[in-house]
């Protein structure tokens, strides 16, 4: 099951510099995407989300476009801090109000001081 | 902020043991699931619980596992008869909604090892 696809296994980024995640789905009809945030030893947190009527969301440091011709996704953190060094996880919430979300591989951020 | 409580952290159990693991939703949330992990691996759905029903599971869901919310507190998953690809992180999540957007709440995890 490939349908949400982050192909960057890690990423590494300056203490304040920007952080741009990536995420890729194959299927059109997903209502909802979402970002988590997982730290060592602890479930994922929810971070951002967006519906699949808008291209922007924005909250503080944390921004997720999308763009729904490419089937992609990506989130970013600006500027990016040693405490954003985490797993990132992108997830799509299907049609129906399941509650049931699809993840991806995960992106392993982090930012170095 | 509440939390999802999820106990034990880590189970150690030999080849065809039952297994359940315990979870404590958030006190007012109404819909249920357990996702796991294998290393190095997705986050899998494994099942979705409401109203004392399975709502929705997943083809890695099949008849050696079950759910259960024996009182008005706990959600429980049962693993009748573990294999050695069982192992992985178990995560409990809850929520108020299943509206595509609502969020999920997670627990810490229970990292199940079969030997």
């Amino acid at each position: 099951d490939q349908q949400v696809k982050q192909n960057s296994p890690s990423l590494s980024v300056q203490e304040g510099r920007i952080s741009i995640l990536n995420c890729d789905y194959t299927n059109s009809m997903f209502d909802y995407f979402l970002w988590y945030k997982k730290y060592p030893a602890e479930g994922p947190t929810f971070l951002i989300s967006i519906s699949s009527i808008k291209d922007k969301n924005e909250d503080g440091r944390f921004t997720v476009f999308l763009n729904k011709s490419a089937k992609h996704l990506s989130l970013h953190i600006v500027p990016s801090q040693p405490g954003d060094s985490a797993v990132y996880f992108c997830a799509a919430s299907g049609s129906g109000n399941t509650g049931k979300l699809i993840f991806g591989q995960g992106t392993t951020l982090q930012v170095k001081p | 902020e509440p939390e999802v409580t999820q106990t034990p952290s880590h189970q150690v159990t030999q080849m065809g043991q039952e297994v359940i693991l315990r979870c404590v939703p958030i006190s007012n949330h109404l819909y249920f699931y357990w996702y796991r992990q294998i290393l190095g691996q997705k986050v899998e759905f494994l099942v979705s619980f409401y109203n004392n029903e399975i709502s929705e599971k997943s083809e890695i869901f099949d008849d050696q596992f079950s759910v259960e919310r024996p009182d008005g507190s706990n959600f429980t998953l049962k693993i009748r008869s573990t294999k050695l690809e069982d192992s992985a992180m178990y995560f409990c999540a809850s929520n108020l909604d299943r509206a595509a957007n609502e969020k999920l709440f997670f627990g810490s995890g229970t990292q199940l090892s079969v030997l």
